[in-house]
């Protein structure tokens, strides 16, 4: 258990679809950070929230749309995606340390957009 | 870019001593050096974080040179379910901007039988 939670697990769409993807951290953490890992790739950082304030919008197309309601809550807000937006798609939260700071890492979504 | 170098795959036997490498000529002097552990379909796990000589846990040791430009992650006596990707960082968000988030290719271990 590492105390990021990740709604739904699975998700199929179509590309004129909306849908929105959830995150929530039960470890009282300053930062939250949206990745995306498509099939044999690095993880890509997407967004980074620094006390609920975005501070990194790693140039994400705007059918991405991130929101930060609080310092526990993460949202990934999906609009028109295409069929190679599917992947898998992780938060993680942190505790924003000068150097020392480890993320945690929820299980992730993994996103088929038909 | 990410702020760290690791080769790309390992192999080795089962009951083995595993030591991955990763270089970090650019280390600031407020980095602590991060190791994660990712199995497929799953979000990476911390496995151990230093900042000099020797650091141990129940899964691994982390060594690091004095002059911090590199550091050693050791697997003692691996098993078939240690085969994972395995990921260097330093400094994190604050201690490296974006760069500290970059996960890089890490070091994909195989254990074999």
């Amino acid at each position: 258990e590492t105390g990021v939670t990740q709604t739904p697990r699975h998700l199929v769409m179509g590309m004129t679809n909306k849908k929105s993807l959830k995150c929530e951290q039960h470890l009282g953490h300053n930062a939250m950070y949206w990745y995306k890992q498509s099939a044999k790739k690095p993880l890509e950082l997407m967004f980074v929230y620094n006390f609920k304030e975005q501070t990194e919008n790693n140039s994400v197309p705007s059918r991405f749309s991130p929101e930060c309601p609080n310092s526990s809550h993460l949202f990934l807000h999906l609009h028109t995606l295409q069929p190679e937006d599917s992947a898998l798609y992780l938060c993680a939260s942190s505790q924003v340390l000068a150097g020392e700071e480890t993320q945690y890492f929820g299980p992730g979504t993994r996103l088929l957009v038909l | 870019l990410a702020k760290t170098t690791q080769p790309i795959s390992m192999d080795s036997y089962e009951g083995q001593e595993v030591n991955i490498t990763c270089s970090h000529n650019n280390i600031a002097t407020n980095d602590y050096i991060t190791w994660y552990q990712q199995f497929p379909s799953q979000g990476p796990r911390f496995i151990i974080q230093g900042y000099k000589t020797k650091v141990t846990n129940e899964v691994a040791s982390l060594f690091i040179p004095a002059d911090r430009k590199s550091s050693t992650l050791s697997l003692p006596r691996v098993s078939l379910s240690d085969t994972a990707v395995y990921y260097c960082l330093v400094g994190g968000y604050s201690g490296g901007g974006a760069d500290g988030l970059t996960f890089g290719k890490g070091t994909h271990l195989i254990i074999q039988p």
